[in-house]
């Protein structure tokens, strides 16, 4: 089945723990993307990846990193989380945005930092 | 920078009716608008893309438009079903990085029996 999967679904952690949340996807997707989602703040974009070893700054980068080493990976690393990270996360891909493909989300990750 | 919103925030219709939903954005240099839905505690699907060269696009019970002079999309629902309760969120990606996207807030949609 096609899909884009991100682990863990649920993660309760504590300010300055370093964390990790993996996104993988088994569709040869070239783009890949993270959002957070907060009520009252909509959607808002973190990193994305055009292709593998090229990423790029969305709109909230600040205290996130990420990296694209193969194709169908692209983990979300908060080295030093702090609770104004305290959100939902959403992973995305799509075949390229050359030509305009759909983007693909996976289920989310419901992170809290205490 | 690009601004999308989507109004009215929350919706609610009788079974059946036909329904419209908006999405305006401040500039209208844009790659592609897509249309997306999103069950409570879940993920977006995918419901339809439209290309910025693209007037509409169709997809079963549902009709997106791209107007982009006007900066304004549709979402229309013919026959509404409960089944169809939903927030519905746009995105654009502007034409000088399609790599990012921009999200609406979206319009929570319930469709009462």
């Amino acid at each position: 089945e096609a899909q884009v999967t991100q682990n863990p679904r649920y993660l309760i952690t504590v300010t300055g723990k370093k964390l990790t949340v993996t996104c993988s996807q088994n569709m040869n997707h070239e783009y890949m993307s993270w959002y957070r989602q907060d009520p009252g703040l909509g959607l808002r974009q973190i990193y994305y990846s055009m292709n593998v070893e090229v990423t790029d700054k969305g709109d909230v980068p600040e205290g996130y990193k990420v990296s694209r080493k193969e194709k169908r990976n692209f983990p979300l690393i908060l080295e030093s989380p702090s609770p104004n990270q305290t959100s939902l996360y959403f992973c995305a891909s799509s075949l390229s945005v050359v030509n305009s493909y759909e983007q693909y989300f996976g289920p989310g990750t419901r992170l809290t930092v205490t | 920078k690009q601004e999308v919103t989507q109004i009215p925030a929350a919706l609610s219709v009788p079974e059946g009716e036909n329904l419209v939903l908006n999405c305006s954005f401040t500039d209208s240099a844009i790659y592609n608008l897509q249309w997306f839905r999103q069950d409570p505690g879940k993920g977006l699907t995918s419901l339809l893309l439209i290309q910025s060269s693209q007037r509409e696009q169709t997809s079963g019970r549902l009709n997106a438009s791209l107007d982009k002079s006007s900066g304004r999309s549709t979402l229309y629902i013919a026959a509404s079903q409960p089944g169809d309760s939903a927030t519905y969120l746009c995105a654009v990606r502007p034409w000088t990085n399609a790599g990012k996207s921009t999200f609406g807030d979206g319009t929570t949609l319930t469709v009462k029996p």
